[in-house]
């Protein structure tokens, strides 16, 4: 067990939709950061948050967006979904970001499937 | 840029045979850090180990270890007398040391089975 919890385990829903994935972060960290991981693509980085800033931003859609609340809890929303979207999303945590250093721990994901 | 390549998609071994998992990566920073993760089938990704880019000392944790060879850009893996459940499918990555942000940049992933 990682710490790190993700919300729902699984999301069935249909395109033009939006949903909202959960995360919290292990206790003591203070970065979350949300990753995309689908057959195509592999894993990718999608966007990063530290104590409730935006720090990095990778190949996120603008359909996408995220925030870190102040009790650190993460959420991504992904809108107006297409089938492209259907993808395993993971969540991680980290200590903090400064020095690149700290590994970064994951959920389980939530596997978002778009019919 | 950033890359990390795996060139092994699959490898498929006999149990207690050892098997080495390939990772090169490309950096332009001086200072980085190299990951490996697990996925097994369940799907979670599990951390296996950080390497900082002025250690180069070889690491072995039980039947695990890891070989870093800056002067080939390489970070391989190998599992020593594997067992079954070490299928999965595993990834190296790479963050290099930025300004408050971190990303990883992950390989393609090697699927590894070990057969009874």
């Amino acid at each position: 067990d990682s710490g790190v919890t993700q919300t729902p385990k699984h999301l069935i829903t249909a395109t033009g939709q939006r949903v909202t994935l959960r995360c919290s972060p292990r206790s003591g960290d203070l970065s979350v950061y949300w990753y995309q991981q689908s057959l195509d693509q592999g894993l990718q980085f999608l966007i990063q948050y530290y104590n409730g800033e935006e720090r990095a931003k990778g190949n996120i859609l603008e359909r996408f967006s995220a925030q870190q609340f102040p009790d650190l809890h993460s959420e991504l929303n992904l809108s107006s979904l297409e089938l492209g979207d259907s993808a395993l999303y993971f969540c991680a945590s980290s200590v903090t970001p400064e020095t690149g250093a700290q590994p970064q721990h994951f959920g389980d994901g939530t596997r978002l499937s778009i019919l | 840029a950033q890359k990390v390549t795996q060139a092994q998609t699959e490898i498929s071994v006999v149990e207690k045979e050892d098997v080495t998992l390939d990772c090169v990566y490309e950096t332009r920073d001086t200072t980085y850090y190299l990951f490996w993760y697990k996925q097994p089938p369940s799907g979670e990704l599990v951390f296996l180990i950080r390497r900082n880019s002025f250690d180069e000392q070889n690491e072995i944790s039980g039947r695990y270890s890891w070989n870093f060879q800056k002067s080939t850009s390489s970070f391989n893996f190998t599992i020593t007398a594997s067992q079954v459940v070490d299928s999965a499918v595993y990834f190296c990555a790479l963050s290099e040391r930025g300004q408050g942000a971190q990303k990883l940049v992950f390989g393609q992933g090697t699927r590894l089975t070990i057969n009874p």
